[in-house]
């Protein structure tokens, strides 16, 4: 089982439909991160959480550290948003450890 | 001004070929990552490397071997490619608790 469990693994959504990202981990953490990676292949840390919430423009990243659970949500999502969402926990050696990534398709 | 470097982009050899790829990043980081991402675009830790001193080797073969001249340079060398080893290997950066991390644009080895 891996240390970092994301759902779902492929998500189809209309354009300007509201998106959640799932994520739960069972190891130890310093932080999680919410990583984008687009069609390129380019990696871009979205977030970096240790508690509570973050907001960014329409990105919302939550994390519950005594349920080990994180969520990221898109608001009003966008063919633009197209990518591969991926959840990775940081152990306290800096190491990250992924999630197998969500594959998000927004069409117009 | 490219925070994490990468070189080359692509890399295309035959099998027994020694190979390497180099890191660099700008941003004063002290630790360095390099991370495999397998045709499941599944990603793994293969090394950490903080001031030079390696912290993580994650069960990878001996074949990989990473050097770090200095903290901003960190280097992974590769003997005897077998093709299991074609993948994308990414390199990254950050501070302590994983503050700013920060990827480079990835490797794309294709061994032949």
């Amino acid at each position: 089982k891996n240390e970092v469990e994301q759902s779902p693994q492929n998500l189809t959504a209309q354009e300007g439909e509201f998106i959640t990202i799932n994520c739960s981990y069972s190891v130890g953490i310093s932080a999680l991160h919410w990583l984008q990676q687009h069609p390129g292949g380019g990696i871009v840390s979205l977030f970096m959480l240790s508690s509570g919430k973050k907001k960014h423009g329409r990105l919302i990243a939550t994390i519950n550290i005594q349920e080990k659970h994180s969520s990221l949500h898109i608001t009003a999502s966008h063919p633009r948003d197209s990518a591969v969402y991926i959840c990775a926990v940081v152990r306290n050696n800096n190491d990250m450890r992924f999630g197998a990534g969500t594959r998000l398709t927004v069409k117009p | 001004d490219t925070a994490v470097s990468q070189t080359p982009k692509y890399l295309v050899t035959q099998m027994g070929n020694d190979k390497s790829i180099k890191c660099e990043q700008n941003l004063g980081h002290d630790t360095m990552y390099w991370y495999k991402q397998d045709s499941k675009k599944f990603l793994k830790i293969m090394f950490s490397y903080n001031n030079k001193e390696l912290i993580i080797n994650e069960t990878v073969p001996n074949r990989f071997s990473p050097k770090s001249p200095d903290k901003a340079h960190l280097n992974l060398h590769i003997n005897s490619l077998e093709l299991g080893d074609s993948a994308v290997y990414f390199c990254a950066s950050s501070e302590l608790g994983g503050v700013g991390y920060t990827f480079g644009s990835g490797t794309r080895l294709t061994v032949v």
